[in-house]
């Protein structure tokens, strides 16, 4: 079936430098797209949001870019900081309003 | 306001037995949504509820039954609890299509 995907399930990145992190989609209808946090013990969190209508949304030290002709997202932290260190999660949402998850990317904070 | 709240933090269960999962939100959001977590697995979706009577299934609803009780209140039943249930379910609402989901602090299932 169709399903959001990541690359890669562990990302190591210098304290400081940028992370990227990248996510698959596959269903071409969804239309609203989620990044979500999610530290030990706790639930997911949201961090960012981005509509099919937009290729590039900037918050606070993240920004999410969307890619529609790959299908593509990607999440970038800049100046990554101990506290990033958690477990992300794109989520699409398709046109019945399911809310479905990929399976997640660990960035690990090096010191 | 606490957000999403579940009910009971944890619990473990023998084969066989049924229980009930509580979550109640009190930021007047017409969506919630029930999902399960196992290691490596990501979170899947169970069953959601669109608003106020209406429930649908998600990715995984064999096993499970929910109640949308009233606007505020969504439950998770496992009628005959199976070991393949062990994980850790989270609850969670958000205002409605295109917009984000708000977690709750989920309950660790483990069933024997």
């Amino acid at each position: 079936g169709e399903s959001v995907g990541l690359h890669l399930p562990t990302l190591s990145v210098q304290e400081g430098d940028n992370s990227i992190i990248n996510c698959a989609y596959s269903n071409s209808a969804s239309d609203y797209f989620i990044w979500y946090k999610q530290e030990s013990g706790k639930g997911p969190q949201f961090i960012i949001d981005i509509r099919s209508n937009m290729d590039k949304r900037q918050g606070q030290r993240v920004t999410v870019l969307l890619n529609k002709t790959v299908k593509h997202l990607s999440l970038q932290i800049a100046a990554t900081q101990p506290g990033d260190s958690a477990v992300y999660f794109c989520a699409e949402t398709r046109r019945d309003d399911k809310i479905i998850f990929g399976k997640g990317t660990r960035l690990h904070i090096l010191p | 306001n606490a957000g999403v709240t579940q009910t009971p933090k944890f619990q473990v269960l023998k084969t066989g037995q049924s229980m009930t999962l509580q979550c109640a939100q009190d930021m007047n959001h017409n969506s919630m949504y029930w999902y399960r977590q196992d290691p490596g697995m990501g979170l899947r979706l169970i069953y959601y509820s669109a608003s106020e009577g209406t429930t649908d299934k998600g990715e995984v609803p064999n096993g499970y039954n929910v109640s949308r009780l009233n606007k505020r209140e969504f439950s998770l039943r496992l009628e005959s609890a199976a070991p393949s249930q062990t994980s850790v379910y989270f609850c969670a609402s958000g205002r409605g299509r295109d917009t984000e989901a708000f977690f709750g602090q989920g309950t660790r299932l483990t069933v024997v």
